[in-house]
């Protein structure tokens, strides 16, 4: 049972390139979640999708993409990078029940720099 | 926007003291989840309690949720030096989970 696996850890890209940062679970959960974290801002919420073929925006979507073809893959695009999604991505999962979701399981993260 | 909101930005004490961090929120919401990060790291759920709940405990935790204040209160007992990390408080509501800015602890020895 490996939980939630994120890859790349690290990534270096030009402007303007374009990426996807990969999210597996192994724990048949419903929702899963992208958030970024920068200094002094704690965790922002990307993208969020509550079963497959469901996603919507969360706090800060401009600029990524996302998809949920299976439960287990969630990966996050990055249209066109830019300096400011510079970078901690953490991916996330749950099980969703009525009345709100269970305890999210993260993933290690990813750390990206835009140069 | 209902983000959470951690109260002190930074606490340091000493080990065997307790700690006391507090989330202030603006809407209402489904549950209030506490969660660890230690540095470079991925974060750890630490406890869930659901809007109809008041108090919850798990091990030296102890959380305390008041819907007519929009606050929740995370107490850490008999610290020690392994809990020195950052705490950030989630908020769920229509499917969405926001997290605050989180409090900085260090434990001193």
């Amino acid at each position: 049972n490996a939980g939630v696996t994120q890859t790349p850890k690290f990534q270096v890209l030009k402007t303007g390139q374009s990426m996807t940062l990969q999210c597996a679970q192994d724990m048949n959960h419903e929702y899963m979640s992208w958030y970024r974290q920068d200094p002094g801002m704690g965790l922002r919420l990307i993208h969020y999708s509550v079963g497959a073929g469901i996603t919507d925006q969360g706090e800060v979507p401009n600029g990524y993409n996302v998809s949920r073809s299976t439960t287990e893959d969630f990966p996050l695009r990055l249209l066109s990078a830019a300096p400011s999604q510079t970078s901690v991505y953490f991916c996330a999962s749950s099980y969703s029940s009525t009345g709100g979701s269970t305890e999210a399981f993260f993933g290690q993260g990813t750390r990206l720099t835009v140069v | 926007s209902q983000q959470g909101e951690e109260d002190p930005q930074a606490l340091s004490i000493q080990e065997g003291e307790n700690a006391t961090m507090n989330c202030s929120y603006k809407t209402s919401i489904n549950n209030l989840q506490w969660y660890r990060q230690n540095s470079g790291r991925g974060l750890v759920h630490l406890i869930l309690i659901r809007s109809n709940e008041r108090e919850k405990h798990s091990g030296r935790l102890r959380v305390t949720l008041d819907t007519s204040k929009k606050s929740s209160s995370l107490l850490i007992t008999a610290s020690r030096a392994a809990d020195t990390a950052s705490y950030f408080c989630a908020t769920e509501r229509d499917d969405k989970i926001i997290f605050g800015k989180g409090t900085r602890l260090h434990i001193l020895p």
